[in-house]
């Protein structure tokens, strides 16, 4: 069974980093990409970051761009964000999911449950 | 970064209605369009791919059409578990970007 298992949420001062982190199970890890996604409380799905199979190609949204770090442990099955400068419209749940697809056409075919990160002072 | 627009935001309904939901693209994504379903405190879940093709495990009630810019989703007959907020992804450019979502209530 696919598992994708979040940590590392938290409240963080306006300006403080966090490192979020998340264990995968039940799949063979390293042949795919993964995403990070999130959802601010009572809003809708935004798309931050995404990595490819061996970690050598990044992607992030402009919001996060400069201040977020993507990256990926094949060895230890574990996706990371390294997030910094934190700003407090980073407020949100914050979704790993796996990235599947062919010809050309990809979905997210599996999440983790979520971890809440909360950026005040 | 590509506009996704889904229809109605919200939209109430009872058990065994059959119910439609568009998503509209700003520009061409050809068939690289996915719809989820998310359940209050529950992360996502895909239902479908590709436009139309139905995820593993997924029941035959939903069903996804469409090409290009226009897109929909239906349920056939909803049942009580279907009662949820819907949203559509684009995976043609990147960013990928999802719609606004459509909350599904019960009437």
């Amino acid at each position: 069974e696919v598992q994708l298992m979040e940590s590392g949420g938290g409240v963080v001062q306006p300006g403080g980093s966090l490192r979020l982190s998340c264990a995968a199970s039940g799949f063979a890890f390293s042949n795919y990409w993964m995403y990070w996604v999130r959802q601010a409380p009572g809003k809708g799905l935004v798309w931050v970051s995404r990595i490819n199979s061996d970690g050598s190609s990044t992607a992030y949204a402009d919001s996060v761009k400069g201040r977020f770090t993507i990256s990926r442990d094949n060895a230890k099955n574990t996706l990371y964000l390294q997030m910094n400068s934190l700003r407090t419209e980073d407020t949100a749940v914050y979704y790993c999911a796996r990235l599947d697809g062919y010809n050309g056409l990809e979905y997210l075919d599996h999440w983790g449950q979520g971890t809440l990160v909360t950026v005040s002072s | 970064d590509i506009q996704m627009t889904q229809s109605p935001s919200s939209l109430s309904a009872s058990v065994g209605d059959r119910v439609t939901i568009t998503c509209r693209a700003s520009h061409s994504i050809s068939n690289s369009l996915n719809w989820y379903q998310q359940k209050p405190g529950k992360a996502p879940k895909l239902l479908i791919y590709a436009a139309s093709s139905l995820q593993s495990g997924v029941p035959s009630r939903f069903s996804g059409s469409g090409s290009g810019t226009d897109f929909t989703l239906t349920i056939g007959s909803l049942q009580p578990e279907d009662f949820a907020t819907y949203y559509c992804q684009q995976s043609y450019f990147t960013p990928d970007t999802f719609g606004q979502g459509t909350k599904l209530e019960i009437k």
